[in-house]
């Protein structure tokens, strides 16, 4: 049973325009989320993340978004470029448990 | 730089062979882990460490065994390999005390490729 499902295997977005990315999560007891990005060949790397106690949390071109009575987040991107073109995970982790749960990604494609 | 490296890059083997997947870190975090990737399925925790002396079992250790010989080292080994075997392996570490994702972010090597014939 997954605990953190990314529905979405890919996404195409036009660039200079907004991308969505979603993720749903069934534990209510996740009470940290965070997003890695991911290139081929490469290991992930720390994207953004947000805490339980917040509902949005921005860094530059990225905005996580957190609605916990739907057990949803999102990663919105805006304005999207080519080099944001990777796979994107969500990760959620409970209290002290410092394990990560992952989604399975979605692989964003930036169309020029 | 600091940094998390990992050996072999690619390995190819076959059924029943003995394999083992190096990790090495300089970033001086005590925690570090192992993580398979498979398509569709995310990375799911094989293995983790809190320190030396500590080891733990993760989701998925079945027909995996670890060791940590130094805090920087932290090794996976496939016993006698089967080809569902065969997948994307990564090692990460963490440091509660660090890090921009609150005490939870991991930094990850480049990954292993590792195929059962």
């Amino acid at each position: 049973d997954q605990q953190v499902k990314q529905n979405s295997p890919s996404l195409s977005v036009q660039e200079g325009r907004i991308s969505i990315l979603n993720c749903d999560y069934t534990n209510s007891m996740f009470d940290y989320f965070l997003w890695y990005k991911k290139y081929p060949a490469e290991g992930p790397t720390f994207l953004i993340s947000i805490s339980s106690i917040k509902d949005k949390n921005e860094d530059g071109r990225f905005t996580v978004f957190l609605n916990k009575s739907a057990k949803h987040l999102s990663l919105h991107i805006v304005p999207s470029q080519p080099g944001d073109s990777a796979v994107y995970f969500c990760a959620a982790s409970a209290g002290s448990n410092y394990q990560l749960i992952w989604g399975a990604g979605t692989k964003l494609i930036i169309k020029p | 730089d600091a940094d998390v490296t990992q050996t072999p890059r690619n390995r190819i083997t076959k059924t029943g062979k003995r394999i083992m997947l190096e990790c090495s870190q300089t970033k001086g975090h005590d925690r570090m882990y192992w993580y398979r990737q498979d398509p569709g399925l995310g990375l799911r925790l094989i293995y983790y460490s809190f320190d030396v002396k500590d080891i733990n079992k993760g989701e998925i250790s079945d027909g995996y065994s670890v060791s940590r010989q130094a805090q920087a080292k932290f090794s996976l080994s496939l016993e006698s390999a089967i080809p569902n075997q065969t997948a994307l392996y990564f090692c990460a570490t963490s440091d509660p005390r660090i890090g921009t994702g609150g005490n939870n972010e991991q930094f990850f090597g480049p990954g292993t490729r590792l195929t059962v014939l």
